[in-house]
């Protein structure tokens, strides 16, 4: 089955700096693929997403890449600030016996330093 | 809660009882999902419907059991034979044959004890 690994686990930065985080999708069919953010003890929020007929999307301060040769995707925050902390995931979706289905990274804590 | 609305919020479980988790959704959408958290992990799926009276397995489906009456309702029952339920529970929705805009629930935090 469709398997999406997530690095790195955690990742540190300070205020004003970027923060990249990778992901790898196995499933070559899979063509959606959205990233949310969770804070402590809520839901997890959508925060950029990006289909598989385009190669980069920016909103803000946030952006995201595709590259489905390599099947990877990237999230990439700048200019972050100490509200930034959380927990990120990226998933991919995959089809399977006609059902629709996300399949999560294991997640990213991130903390901004002020 | 978005139009997806999950209850209790947390919940208490003995050994050997079942429990329920509710997730009730207004958004008319047909596909519903639950998900496990566990700390510091990520979304493992269990189950999952596209349809009224009929639902899929996920990844982790043992000791876990659901139902889909009604359009509204995905009801996830976990079962005494799950021997390690705590966890925070997450249920899900999107319109059917969306791979996009899940809608979560805010989620039902379960604990044995």
């Amino acid at each position: 089955g469709e398997n999406v690994e997530q690095h790195p686990s955690t990742l540190s930065v300070q205020e004003g700096d970027s923060a990249v985080i990778k992901c790898t999708y196995s499933d070559s069919a899979s063509n959606y693929f959205p990233w949310y953010k969770q804070e402590l003890g809520k839901r997890p929020q959508l925060i950029i997403d990006i289909r598989s007929n385009v190669g980069e999307k920016k909103d803000q301060r946030i952006a995201v890449t595709l590259n489905k040769t390599a099947k990877h995707f990237s999230l990439h925050i700048t200019e972050t600030q100490p509200e930034d902390s959380a927990v990120y995931f990226c998933a991919a979706s995959t089809i399977s016996g006609g059902y629709n289905k996300l399949i999560f990274g294991a997640g990213t804590r991130l903390a901004v330093h002020p | 809660d978005g139009g997806i609305t999950q209850s209790p919020k947390y919940l208490f479980r003995k050994e050997g009882q079942n429990v329920t988790l509710s997730c009730e959704q207004n958004l008319n959408h047909d596909a519903m999902y639950w998900y496990r958290q566990d700390p510091g992990q990520g979304l493992r799926l269990i189950y999952y419907s596209q349809i009224v009276n009929d639902f899929q397995k996920g990844d982790i489906a043992e000791g876990y059991s659901v139902s889909r009456e009604k359009k509204e309702s995905f009801p996830l029952t976990v079962t005494s034979a799950q021997k390690n339920p705590t966890a925070f529970y997450l249920c899900a929705s999107i319109p059917r044959g969306a791979s996009y805009g899940y809608t979560f629930g805010s989620g039902t935090r379960l604990t044995v004890v």
